[in-house]
Order: structure tokens, then sequence, then C-alpha cells
């Protein structure tokens, strides 16, 4: 398997613009999560989905922010419009959960490094 | 107050030596608790995790569990160069938040020669 899969890996941009993240999941996985990571806030979980819908949005920072995961192989983030604030690594991950064993396991993407100027 | 807090760090240990990375967390409901490592510019990857009260080993990693003391720790024993990296504490919500990780804030190790 390919792992979780991200694009852009890099992504500049000016303050005010359309910014759309994607995330491929690992194949069998029901859930999504997407993370953004700062040096100042550390990790912070987003948004996350089962099964395609959206179970807890409550990190998503503002309106500006909006998730999607139209079917179990791909899902968008999206900032609508970009602040320089927004320049962080976002993660997407997947996993799919059966209690005791293993496959409880998050596996992260690369991640997409947003710099808004 | 964090959910999932650990010791601030940075922490720096000869090579060879063990490190002790700590952890303590509030929600009691947490099932299960992850230990993730992260390498300057890449992404968070699994090396431990632990559901029962007590030791898990594996390898040169042993992760350590109380409830009672809502504490988790790893140790790293004869540590290399190599485990230089932030390690992520992270804790499995329980109840209707089942499948939402909470992270603490990291701790940056690093094994100097």
């Amino acid at each position: 398997d390919a792992g979780v899969i991200q694009s852009p890996r890099h992504e500049v941009t000016e303050m005010g613009q359309e910014v759309t993240l994607r995330c491929k999941p690992i194949s069998g996985h029901d859930y999504l999560f997407w993370y953004r990571q700062t040096m100042m806030r550390g990790l912070e979980l987003l948004i996350y989905f089962n099964n395609n819908v959206p179970i807890d949005d409550s990190g998503m920072p503002e309106d500006r922010f909006s998730a999607k995961m139209p079917n179990a192989s791909f899902s968008t983030l999206k900032i609508q419009p970009s602040e320089p604030r927004d320049s962080a690594v976002y993660f997407c991950a997947s996993s799919t959960l059966a209690k005791r064993t293993l496959q409880e396991t998050q596996y992260f993407g690369p991640g997409t490094r947003l710099l808004v100027l | 107050q964090k959910e999932v807090e650990q010791n601030s760090g940075p922490l720096s240990v000869p090579e060879g030596a063990i490190a002790s990375l700590n952890c303590t967390y509030s929600d009691r409901g947490s099932q299960s608790f992850f230990w993730y490592r992260q390498y300057s510019g890449k992404s968070p990857e699994l090396i431990m995790f632990i559901y029962s009260n007590g030791d898990k080993e594996d390898g040169r990693f042993t992760a350590q569990l109380n409830k009672a003391s809502q504490y988790v720790s790893l140790l790293i024993r004869d540590s290399q160069p190599s485990d230089s990296a932030t390690y992520l504490c992270a804790g499995l919500a329980g109840g209707t938040s089942y499948g939402k990780l909470t992270f603490g804030q990291g701790t940056i190790l690093t094994v100097h020669p």
C-alpha cells in the first residue's frame, strides 16, 4: 500500500487566495483526520470523518476552513480566504479501529507545508 | 490545562543511556495511549501503543501505563543518535469521541555521541 497520500506537498500563496489541500487515505481505512502543526500550538486536530461523515469539527479554527469527504478515497481541506496565520504543516491521517489490535493506529501522510504571504 | 501533557524537555542524553519520556492525561475515559516519533520535517510515525496497566516492551522501547495515576511513559534503552527526534504522546478518546487522538505538545530528545 502506498500509505496516506497528500497533495500538494508544498504550497505558497498570497493572503486572500483560496487554498485546497487533498488527501487519499489508506484503502480500507474508515477514519480520516486532518491535523495542523505549528511550533507554537503543536499538533492540533481540525476535523475527523468516520465512513465519510464528519464526526467532530470542533477544531476547525473558523468559517474560513471547510473540509469534505465525498467518498472513501478522497478528502479536501479548503481555506478561503487564506491568511498568514494559516501558515503551518497540515497532515492527513487515516485509521481503522479494531479494538485491542494494531489497527487502532493512525497513519500519517507526509504533510502539506503551507506558507501564506 | 491541556488534556495530554508531556514533560517539556528538551531532553539530552548520552549515547547508550536510558531516555525517559513522561506524559500525563486528564481524560479518564481514554482507552489507549500511543507514542509517536517525529523527525524534523517529517510526519509522525507510531513506535508504541499501550492499553493495559503495566509495561509493554518492544525491542529497546518500553511503554508504561498507570491508569490510576493517569500517567504514561516511554523508556528508550541504549539510546542512539538516530533516536534524536520529537516524541509525541497521544491518548485515544473513549465514548462518543472514539477514534479521536489528543496529542501532547511533544518532547524533543537529543542523543549525543
